[in-house]
Parts: structure tokens; C-alpha cells; sequence
């Protein structure tokens, strides 16, 4: 699969603990960026990383944090876990990240339970 | 703030019939707009976007800036056009979407 691949599929944890999502972005895409959709918040830009370096900001909680490595891939690490972190995590990549609009490709996301 | 607004969550038409999902978008400068759609068991997708004045699909969307709309029509819907729609809106950098709460179509035979 060329496309964007997100692991895991589902993940069910605990309040107060800490989890792992990855995501691969598709062959020569250099920027990757995380989305949260939660029933009431909806779909919502969390960051965005370029080539190994963050490039733009959102809505991000400071229990979260993401780091793009030097083979592109990204990892969002969620700490501190809530009941509403509970949501589907959505990571998207596009080839560049320039000052135009650069088509984002998405994942199939991952499903985050909190119990 | 930027901020993008569909007013209709759920929107069920029969087949044949004309579509228009609503969108209307606030932000301060020059936007950028999109619809994405996603289709049961399949990833979210670009339709089009508002600057390619293309039509996809049979979908059109035009951008109407003294109403600060975007909405995304179609004539004659199809069963296969039942999914998920989501209006979206870019920052002048181009790299945040932000996304309206989207809208369920439903095309019934």
C-alpha cells in the first residue's frame, strides 16, 4: 500500500496512561500531519511536521507531543490519558509544505478508547 | 480565527433528486476552500477545491465571498453519492485544514 498507513488500527487504555500512534506517509511525501475527530470537537488540526521539523501548530493539549523521524515517518505521543482523549486520530501527508496549498492524503486513522 | 460552519448534519434526498449541502466559512484574508468526502469504510478524500472551478463527479462548489459560501451542489444525486461531507478551509500558509462539522448524505433509491 502506497498510501498513508496508520498503526494501530484500534487502541483501547486507561486513564493516566500513555500511548504511541504512528504513521507512515506516502513515498516522497515530506510532510506529515496529525487530526483528532472527537464527537464534539469534530475534526481538528493538531500539527503539522515537515522533513523532521514542526511547521505549524494547533489545537494541541501539552500531554501531547509528536516527532517526525529521519525516514518521515511521525509518532503522536498522548500522556496523561483522559475520557476525552477518547477519538479517532487521523494523520494525513502531502508532498511539501510550501506557501500554497499542498494536497493532504489521509490515513485510515486510529480509533483511541479511554476507559 | 478561522472557522467553517455546515449547518446540516444529516441531509436525505432520493435519487434523482437535486443536492446542496451548505458551507459557510468566516476567516481574514483570502481563503482557500475545499469539500472532502468520505465514502463508508474508505479514507478521507479531496472532492475539489474551490480554486480548480472544477466539477467532480458531477459536484460543483462556488465560492461566493460577499456570503462567505461555499456550497457544494449537485443536479441529480446517486446512491453512490451517499458519504460523508466535509467543508474545509486553508490558512495562507496552506498547511491547516480547518473543518466544518460535516454533513451525512443520504441518497435513497
Amino acid at each position: 500500500d502506497s498510501g498513508v498507513t496508520q498503526t494501530p488500527k484500534h487502541l483501547i487504555t486507561a486513564t493516566g496512561q500513555r500511548v504511541t500512534l504512528r504513521c507512515s506517509p506516502r513515498s516522497g511525501d515530506l510532510s506529515v500531519y496529525w487530526y483528532q475527530q472527537s464527537l464534539d470537537q469534530g475534526l481538528q488540526f493538531l500539527i503539522q511536521y515537515y522533513n523532521g521539523e514542526e511547521r505549524a501548530k494547533g489545537n494541541i493539549l501539552e500531554r501531547f507531543s509528536a516527532q517526525q523521524f529521519p525516514d518521515l515517518h511521525s509518532e503522536l505521543n498522548l500522556s496523561s490519558l483522559e475520557l476525552g482523549d477518547s477519538a479517532l486520530y487521523f494523520c494525513a501527508s502531502s508532498v511539501a509544505a510550501a506557501s500554497s496549498y499542498n494536497e493532504q492524503f489521509f490515513g485510515p486513522g486510529t480509533r483511541l478508547t479511554v476507559l | 480565527a478561522q472557522r467553517v460552519t455546515q449547518p446540516e448534519k444529516l441531509l436525505s434526498v432520493f435519487k434523482g433528486a437535486p443536492v446542496e449541502l451548505k458551507c459557510n466559512y468566516s476567516y481574514s484574508g483570502s481563503p482557500e476552500l475545499f469539500w472532502y468526502v468520505q465514502y463508508s469504510r474508505q479514507r478521507l478524500q479531496l472532492l475539489l477545491r474551490h480554486i480548480s472551478r472544477e466539477s467532480i463527479k458531477g459536484f460543483t462548489a462556488d465560492l461566493n465571498k460577499g456570503e462567505t459560501s461555499f456550497h457544494l451542489k449537485k443536479p441529480f444525486a446517486q446512491e453512490e453519492d451517499s458519504a460523508m461531507y466535509y467543508c474545509a478551509l486553508t490558512n495562507n500558509a496552506g498547511n491547516m485544514l480547518t473543518f466544518g462539522g460535516g454533513t451525512r448524505l443520504m441518497v435513497k433509491p
